[in-house]
């Protein structure tokens, strides 16, 4: 069975660093790409970067590109979205899924900045 | 880049069908493979629709979908409504560098 597990819920503070973790299981780590979407309080889903686990190549939406970081560790199967510093209007929850056409989801890990 | 526009929300009642649409704003809608996602409250998206028509195992065929390349749009078309069906509805393509999500369409059945 295709899994997605990613970590749990975080509240942070405004310029805090942060990284979550989506652990992927039950295929083939590097076949599939790994996107990262965000859903902000009652808004749509926004697509924020994809990576190629073969060669950790990532494309970013160009309207987060130098906010966030996408990266993996293929030897855990596992794909991470960082921030080195973050903003109230960072406050969302966080998909991962793996995709070629079609997108599987992760739980979502919801993202609270507050001061 | 491209966008994808759906309408805002859609209402229909229970046995009836109801289609919603989603419209590519540049490049033809034909190109890239568009899918479907539901979301219900409090719950992660699933796909209810990919490649344009496909539906993955254990989505009822009551759920298709289409692509007009007169009007550069894709359609997901719900028939026999049920009160479960409802949700918000995403649609979805990608180009050579980036994916995009249509705006999603809260449907209603009531």
């Amino acid at each position: 069975e295709v899994q997605l597990v990613q970590s749990g819920a975080e509240v942070k503070k405004p310029g805090e660093s942060l990284r979550i973790s989506c652990k992927a299981s039950g295929y083939y780590f590097n076949t599939y790409w790994i996107s990262w979407v965000r859903q902000m309080p009652g808004k749509g889903l926004e697509w924020m970067g994809r990576i190629d686990p073969t060669d950790s190549h990532v494309n970013y939406s160009p309207s987060l590109q130098g906010h966030i970081t996408i990266s993996v560790d293929t030897s855990i199967s596992t794909a991470y979205l960082q921030w080195s510093s973050l903003k109230a209007s960072d406050t969302a929850i966080y998909y991962c899924a793996r995709h070629r056409n079609m997108y599987e989801w992760g739980q979502g890990t919801l993202v609270t900045v507050s001061s | 880049n491209f966008l994808l526009t759906q309408p805002h929300s859609v209402s229909e009642s229970p046995g009836k069908t109801v289609t919603i649409s989603c419209t590519r704003s540049s490049g033809s809608i034909a190109s890239n493979f568009v899918q479907w996602y539901q979301q219900r409250p409090g719950s992660s998206p699933t796909t209810v629709i990919y490649e344009d028509f496909l539906r993955p195992s254990g989505v009822p065929d009551r759920f298709s979908g289409s692509i007009d390349r007169s009007s550069n749009s894709a359609s997901l078309t719900i028939s026999g409504l049920k009160t479960e069906d409802e949700a918000d509805y995403y649609c979805q393509s990608y180009d050579s560098t980036d994916q995009v999500f249509g705006g999603g369409t809260k449907l209603t059945v009531l």
